[in-house]
């Protein structure tokens, strides 16, 4: 297995564009999480899926972020409009709830590094 | 106040050490604890979990959690170059798949 793969690894925007970040998981996972991450709050999460359907968005910092899973094997989280202080770096990961140990172990991609002038 | 802290490092020892790396939680819900180690520019992975208070050792890595102080800790003995990381506290709840993550420590170990 490819493990999780995010698209794009890195994106340079400005202030006010739309960004959509993509990530195919693990296959088989029955999970799927996006996480944020920025040096002065570490990895937070935004949002998570279960057999795509969403769960919680709690974390989702306003309406100007979205997500989706319309399959099994693909999600997208979209910012509209992005502004500057949603530089960070973005990731995916997947789960699955296989024998004792398979609900904790998150799997996660390279993630994608969002910079927004 | 986070659920879960860590102090942000960063900590920088000799070839060798024993290296001692901490967390506190406050949420007494939480059940399942993780170590993760992320390299630069690259995602978290899975280094150790332990469900509930106890020890859990793997070759050089040891993770202990005390529930009764919401202490977690981690071990490496005979730290090497390659252990250089950010290493990421974790905990979750029973039957709830949130995980949350402490803000890491970044971790140097010089040859």
């Amino acid at each position: 297995d490819a493990g999780v793969i995010q698209s794009p690894r890195h994106e340079v925007t400005e202030m006010g564009q739309e960004v959509t970040l993509r990530c195919k998981p693990i296959s088989g996972h029955d999970y799927l999480f996006w996480y944020r991450q920025t040096m002065m709050r570490g990895l937070e999460l935004l949002i998570y899926f279960n057999n795509n359907v969403p769960i919680d968005d709690s974390g989702m910092p306003e309406d100007r972020f979205s997500a989706k899973m319309p399959n099994a094997s693909f999600s997208t989280l979209k910012i509209q409009p992005s502004e500057p202080r949603d530089s960070a770096v973005y990731f995916c990961a997947s789960s699955g709830t296989g024998g004792p140990s398979g609900a904790n172990v998150l799997t996660f991609g390279a993630g994608s590094r969002l910079t927004v002038l | 106040q986070k659920e879960v802290e860590q102090d942000p490092g960063p900590l920088s020892v000799p070839e060798g050490a024993i290296v001692s790396l901490n967390c506190t939680y406050s949420n007494s819900a939480f059940q399942y604890f993780m170590w993760y180690r992320q390299y630069s520019r690259k995602g978290p992975e899975l280094l150790m979990y332990t469900y509930s208070s106890g020890n859990k050792e793997d070759g050089r890595f040891t993770a202990q959690v005390d529930k009764s102080s919401k202490y977690i800790s981690l071990f490496i003995r005979d730290s090497q170059p390659s252990d250089s990381a950010t290493y990421l506290c974790a905990a979750r709840s029973g039957g709830y798949q949130k995980v949350t993550f402490g803000t890491g420590t970044k971790l140097q170990v010089i040859p």
